[in-house]
């Protein structure tokens, strides 16, 4: 049974910290890595997606993949209270499964003002 | 442009009942993905559809099946209809990478 793994928290921070958000997962031949948003009451929203080792940033986001690790980060700088939602990491399931999701359950981040 | 949509946003049914649910993808996007949504189980893959062929299928029982309509358009069907089927039925859809999806706002199924 393919996993991913994410602490659910929640994961407090004062407004305009750095949130460091991790998730592991188990298949080795996952190529393909994304981060999710779901507030409240709302469906996940794509914020990054990530497919090779290293760093990506985009805007106050950066995701970091280190696939020998199997592990996957998404940092937010200089959080703000709107930044408050569930982060979801996602992980494509194998190489001949590319069009398959395995989501972990999500970490609840709560940036405090 | 229009985002991807759901209907019927809410609905309530009794155990042995079966529900339909329809999925609009955003227009151009080809492949469309469902996914149930349950605080138990979290995010779990349902199937995919691209160009009305199921590319792949999650390890739901046979009585979750789905199709997709040469206009990009998707329905689900759950059939014999179980409590444990209570959940947030998310469908989403895909314009090139496989992952950057679009997610309509879920059809919530209450089964009583």
């Amino acid at each position: 049974q393919k996993e991913v793994e994410q602490n659910s928290g929640p994961l407090s921070v004062p407004e305009g910290a750095i949130a460091s958000l991790n998730c592991t997962y188990s298949d080795r031949v996952s190529q393909s890595f994304f981060w999710y948003r779901q507030y409240s009451g709302k469906s996940p929203e794509l914020i990054m997606s990530i497919y090779s080792n290293g760093d990506k940033e985009d805007g106050r986001f950066t995701a970091q993949l280190n696939k020998a690790s199997q592990y996957v980060s998404l940092l937010i700088r200089d959080s703000q209270p709107s930044d408050s939602a569930t982060y979801l990491c996602a992980v494509n399931e194998g190489l001949d499964s590319s069009y398959k999701l395995i989501f972990g359950s999500g970490t609840r981040l709560l940036v405090r003002p | 442009k229009a985002g991807v949509t759901q209907t019927p946003r809410y609905l309530i049914k009794t155990r042995g009942q079966q529900v339909t649910l329809s999925c609009s993808p955003i227009s151009g996007h080809r492949s469309v993905s469902w996914y149930q949504q349950t605080p138990g189980q979290g995010l779990q893959f349902l199937f995919e559809y691209f160009s009305e062929t199921q590319r792949n299928k999650g390890n739901f029982p046979g009585r979750f099946s789905g199709r997709q309509f040469s206009n990009s358009r998707s329905e689900m069907n759950v059939s014999t209809l179980e409590l444990g089927d209570s959940a947030l039925y998310l469908c989403a859809s895909s314009y090139r990478e496989a992952g950057e999806l679009f997610f309509g706002e879920g059809s919530r199924l209450t089964v009583l």
